[in-house]
């Protein structure tokens, strides 16, 4: 089976720095994906990572440690806008079907 | 990018009746579609796989007789929630993926469905 975890809610400073943790338990593993998802909306994508180490893409890096079952989303600069929803989702294994953790509500304060 | 969209965007309907929510890959052709609920500060839940053709596939617990699927083409994907009652409320997503995505789900902008 598959299970994974996030804390359930962050709260950071606007223009800080703020990491999202993420650790899972899956029956194979075919990679680790990022999704952004603001109340009401659908998610987007933020990343997929499949190999160990830190994956930068502007603002937003992510990394993972297969070894450790351990991936985290790293925020910088954060602004207003970035409070969401952080959800870590990892496909089963075999097929292309995603479970999601229970998503992190990030909250960006003054 | 690869585009979903999701038809409608809310739905307000009496408990008993049944309504449909529709899945659209605008410019791709979808091989499998998901269907996912979410309840407020929830994750997403997978309710059921849809390959285009064949029956879908449920998650365990969903029952498959309330949550019709429907995929009947490579672009369009039907969910209709069988007489709809109050704890059916939620926010439905579809997502969608195929060959030309390299099997990356995109994600539908969800239906808000709510029971009274």
């Amino acid at each position: 089976g598959q299970n994974i975890d996030q804390p359930t809610e962050m709260t950071a400073t606007e223009g800080a720095i703020v990491q999202i943790n993420c650790t899972y338990q899956t029956s194979g593993f075919n990679g680790l994906f990022w999704y952004q998802q603001h109340a009401g909306e659908a998610p987007t994508f933020l990343s997929y990572n499949v190999l160990d180490g830190l994956e930068e893409k502007g603002r937003f890096s992510s990394f993972l440690s297969r070894s450790k079952g351990y991936s985290y989303l790293l925020l910088k600069e954060l602004q207003m806008k970035d409070s969401a929803s952080y959800l870590c989702a990892a496909p089963r294994f075999g097929n292309e079907k995603l479970t999601f953790g229970t998503g992190t509500r990030l909250t960006i304060i003054p | 990018g690869a585009v979903v969209s999701q038809h409608p965007s809310w739905v307000i309907c009496k408990s008993g009746t049944s309504v449909k929510i529709e899945c659209r890959s605008l410019d791709f052709q979808a091989t499998t579609m998901f269907w996912y609920r979410q309840f407020p500060k929830q994750s997403l839940m997978l309710m059921a796989t849809s390959n285009e053709g064949s029956k879908a596939t449920y998650e365990q617990g969903v029952e498959k007789d309330k949550f019709l699927i429907n995929h009947a083409s490579l672009t369009l994907s039907t969910l209709t929630v069988t007489s709809a009652h109050p704890e059916d409320s939620s926010f439905y997503i579809c997502s969608a993926s195929g060959p030309s995505t390299l099997d990356e789900q995109f994600f539908g902008p969800g239906t808000r469905l709510t029971v009274l």
